[in-house]
């Protein structure tokens, strides 16, 4: 079925830059499409970014479009979000999951979280 | 920016019929996806593609689409039932973004 496992969270300063790591076992990771998905304290789920299969593709959310970006390393079975000019409102428990080749077919594996706290 | 609308919250007995809907302009023409989320887990994929479910979903969960609204049903709710379920789509304009609806929150007493 496989499993996700979320990494790099931690306690960041506005303004300060993180790097989110989500390692992939037990399925074959460059066949799927892969999102990151993150809920604020007490909030709803709020849709992050998405790339495809083989990375060629990438899109994002309006309030992190320009701040974040999504990547992989498919011979390491690893995802990233790099998040830069971090602000208090991204303070939230971040999810990386995994979708169809084109993040279209539904997250149907999803990691445990990692949380970001960007705080002064 | 696209929006998805949910109810706040919907509540049942246990045995009842549970029905969350899920408004959206563009559900037309996208498909409509549900995630049930419990207290301290991650979301589960509930159903896919508007109906279809996915393995290991009891069959007692069902979606269906017509118009602007998509419908969660979940035929004879159970207490383990009870957590909070957020639809998710995507707009007709291109740009390939994915939305959440606010979420709803079950109730099972």
């Amino acid at each position: 079925q496989g499993q996700l496992v979320e990494s790099g969270g931690g306690v960041v300063q506005p303004g300060r830059s993180l790097r989110l790591s989500c390692g992939a076992s037990g399925f074959t990771f460059s066949s799927y499409g892969m999102h990151w998905v993150r809920q604020a304290p007490g909030k709803g789920l709020e849709w992050v970014a998405v790339i495809w299969y083989d990375g060629k593709n990438k899109y994002y959310g309006d309030s992190v479009r320009g701040r974040f970006s999504i990547s992989r390393d498919n011979p390491k079975n690893t995802l990233y979000l790099q998040m830069s000019s971090l602000r208090v409102e991204d303070t939230a428990v971040y999810y990386c999951a995994r979708d169809g080749q084109l993040g279209m077919s539904g997250m149907d594996v999803w990691g445990q979280g990692t949380t970001v706290t960007v705080s002064s | 920016s696209y929006e998805l609308t949910q109810p706040p919250s919907v509540s049942v007995s246990p045995g009842q019929a549970a029905r969350i809907t899920c408004s959206g302009e563009a559900l037309p023409k996208k498909y409509a996806y549900w995630y049930q989320q419990k207290s301290g887990q991650a979301p589960l994929l509930v159903i896919y593609e508007d109906s279809k479910r996915p393995s290991g979903i009891p069959e007692r969960f069902s979606g269906s689409s017509s118009g602007t609204m998509a419908t969660l049903i979940i035929r004879g709710a159970q207490v383990e039932d009870e957590a909070d379920y957020y639809c998710y789509s995507t707009d007709s304009s291109g740009n390939h973004g994915w939305v959440f609806g606010g979420g709803t929150k079950l109730t099972v007493l």
